[in-house]
């Protein structure tokens, strides 16, 4: 089976723009998360979907946005890039929120901010 | 504030022996704890789990330890084998809860 795929694999922005990466979790799971990782950190989670409904978001600002489709499948969306957006993002898909607790992460999307 | 801490940025071990990789965590609500191995340029891969009711699960090489009371988790990796370097997260969550907590990680060097 597939695992969470993501895509693009990599991105280049300049600053104030607007970006958009997306995501396929593992098939049969309907629960994905997104996470940013800066070098030198564990990922810092932004958002969880289950079922299209929004289900947690982290420490982020407005800027940051994401939804979930009627096939799992999901979009992280960033408006007004700044520098400090510069990041590996990933995607993680888990079965249900609560009870199948493990996440299994995509490949990820470097994004460089300019 | 931290609530996941990996104190220890780098362990290096020599292949054959047993690597420790050590994890703390400040929440006493997390319940459930993951440890996830990640290679440069990939996404971090899972690895193994512990459900707060149990202080051991095993699988093959890997071996988590969890007590409760010290709020303290360990991952040993028996035998250790160079294919084994990469960096180590752990990860926490609390029920019900939605997003895992990691820690920043400890690079694992295993030398031949």
């Amino acid at each position: 089976d597939a695992g969470v795929t993501q895509s693009p694999t990599h991105l280049i922005k300049t600053r104030g723009q607007h970006v958009t990466l997306r995501c396929s979790p593992i098939s049969g799971h309907k629960s994905v998360s997104w996470y940013q990782q800066v070098l030198g950190q564990g990922p810092q989670f932004i958002f969880q979907y289950y079922e299209k409904e929004e289900r947690g978001r982290g420490n982020f600002p407005d800027r940051f946005s994401a939804r979930q489709f009627p096939n799992y499948s999901s979009e992280l969306n960033v408006n007004a890039l700044l520098l400090g957006d510069s990041a590996l993002y990933l995607c993680a898909s888990s079965l249900v929120v609560g009870g199948a607790r493990t996440q299994y992460f995509g490949p990820g999307t470097r994004l460089t901010v300019l | 504030d931290q609530q996941v801490k990996q104190n220890s940025p780098s362990l290096s071990v020599q292949e054959g022996r047993i690597s420790i990789l050590n994890c703390d965590y400040t929440n006493s609500m997390f319940d459930y704890f993951l440890w996830y191995k990640k290679y440069p340029a990939e996404g971090p891969t899972f690895l193994i789990s512990i459900s707060s009711i149990k202080d051991k699960n095993e699988d093959g090489r890997f071996t988590v330890f969890l007590n409760k009371s010290a709020k303290h988790l360990s991952l040993h990796i028996v035998p250790s084998q160079p294919g084994d370097s990469a960096v180590y997260f752990c990860a926490a969550s609390a029920q019900a809860g939605t997003a895992l907590i990691f820690g920043k990680g400890t690079t694992l060097s295993v030398s031949s």
